[in-house]
């Protein structure tokens, strides 16, 4: 079945950095497309970028172009989201999300988040 | 990026009711429309893709319509299990957008 693994939480300092992991299992890792959504607390869901993990090419929303890095590496089947100079409104919890196969585009695997605190 | 919007942010409705929320965008992404449910503390879980089509598995009570820029999500009968919130999501570029979200209470 299929599993996204995410990494633990995490407490930055503004200004800092922080890459979060998503462990795949339970499927061919470099046939789908992973996206990165995130959602501060008692707030929606925010689509932050996706990841092709055959080839590596990425899209970033324009919100977060510049500050966001999303690699891949296939020998562990692990995603990666770095997001650079934190801010508290980057306070939130980050999902790593699947498409629900290749013939439905929509997401429908998600990890099971990693809450990042931004505080000083 | 295309924007998304959905109405009303917040329903307040009764078992058995009849539900329908609406998601716009601000140009065409022909069918690429999905919705999610999600409740506290727990991520979405998708409904409904290419705006009508029914995830597998979700009951048949909730129902998606419109293609375009008009989209609509329908509950036939409200249960107790459907107090959550529901978003819409494009997929019609490389720029998923999600809709603000439109939460479903208890009236």
């Amino acid at each position: 079945q299929v599993q996204l693994v995410q990494s633990g939480a995490e407490v930055k300092k503004p200004g800092a950095s922080v890459k979060v992991s998503c462990k795949a299992s339970g499927y061919t890792f470099t046939s789908y497309y992973m996206h990165w959504v995130r959602q501060a607390p008692g707030q929606g869901l925010e689509w932050m970028g996706i990841i092709n993990p055959s080839g590596g090419s990425t899209s970033y929303a324009q919100k977060f172009q510049g500050r966001v890095t999303m690699t891949r590496d296939t020998s562990t089947s692990t995603v990666y989201m770095e997001l650079s100079s934190l801010r508290s409104e980057d306070t939130a919890v980050y999902y790593c999300a699947r498409v629900m196969s290749l013939a439905v585009a929509a997401i429908g695997y998600w990890g099971q988040g990693t809450l990042v605190t931004v505080s000083s | 990026d295309i924007q998304m919007t959905q109405s009303p942010s917040t329903l307040s409705a009764s078992v058995g009711d009849r539900v329908t929320i609406t998601c716009r965008a601000s140009q065409s992404i022909s069918s690429w429309l999905a919705w999610y449910q999600q409740k506290p503390g727990k991520a979405p879980k998708l409904l409904i893709y290419k705006a009508s089509s029914l995830e597998s598995g979700v009951p048949s009570r909730f129902s998606g319509s419109g293609s375009g820029t008009e989209f609509t999500l329908t509950i036939s009968s409200l249960q107790p299990d459907d107090f959550a919130t529901y978003y819409c999501q494009q997929y019609n570029s490389y720029s998923f957008t999600f809709g603000p979200g439109t939460k479903v209470d208890i009236k």
